[in-house]
């Protein structure tokens, strides 16, 4: 089936410091969404990509949808303590609205 | 407003019993979908509904899952029989779009423990 790749497994900054993680696959997605979970919750959608080369900011993140539709990043800047969780991209193929989710991306920053 | 609301948010089951998990969505929404969340994993697909119809169904693991929203509004998933190894946290998602995914906004999630 349809796999997100997502890594490194954990990422660790300090405060402050920007952050990017990338999301890729082998086939191609019409939408991409990035989610943040925290312990105990449901993800929480942070932004949402519809177009091939979409660069959408939302406070201190920025997402792009990649131009061969095959990938997609999200970038954090100035990371601040609130921002540890997990974070995880998801696509959509657009064929039976389902998504699909990568493994996620465990981000700790170091007050 | 409110967001998507899931009860119970926690569930121990022994093995062999039925469990029902209910989802809310926000008001509104015609699109539900469930999923299915294993430790250390991301969520995977499981049904989907617009509005009271049952659109994909290709992600229940087994004839033992059953989902309904008969009135559209409210879903209950339903697994018979349970087994270790459908323990796992089950999440609702609801979406306002019907064409596509577009943006599905997610519930707490039930966390389902089998012993």
């Amino acid at each position: 089936g349809q796999q997100l790749n997502q890594s490194p497994q954990s990422m660790f900054i300090q405060e402050g410091e920007d952050v990017s993680m990338n999301c890729t696959s082998s086939s191609i997605f019409n939408t991409w969404l990035w989610y943040k979970q925290d312990p105990g919750e449901g993800p929480v959608l942070l932004i949402a990509l519809y177009k091939a080369g979409e660069l959408t900011s939302n406070g201190r993140l920025t997402a792009q949808f990649g131009i061969t539709r095959k990938d997609s990043f999200l970038n954090i800047s100035a990371s601040i303590p609130s921002d540890v969780g997990i974070y995880f991209c998801a696509g959509d193929t657009g064929a039976n609205s389902k998504l699909t989710f990568g493994k996620g991306i465990t981000l700790s920053v170091r007050p | 407003g409110a967001g998507v609301s899931q009860s119970p948010r926690y569930k121990v089951a022994k093995r062999g019993q039925d469990v029902a998990l209910r989802c809310d969505p926000i008001s509104g929404h015609v699109s539900l979908f469930w999923y299915q969340q294993a430790l250390g994993q991301g969520p995977e697909f499981l049904t989907y509904f617009q509005n009271e119809a049952q659109l994909d169904k290709s992600g229940l693991p087994s004839d033992r899952f059953f989902a309904e929203r008969p009135e559209g509004s409210v879903s209950t998933l339903k697994i018979q029989r349970t087994q270790q190894e459908d323990s796992a946290v089950y999440l609702c998602a609801s979406s306002f779009q019907t064409g596509g995914t577009y943006e599905q906004y997610f519930g707490p999630g039930t966390r389902l423990t089998v012993t």
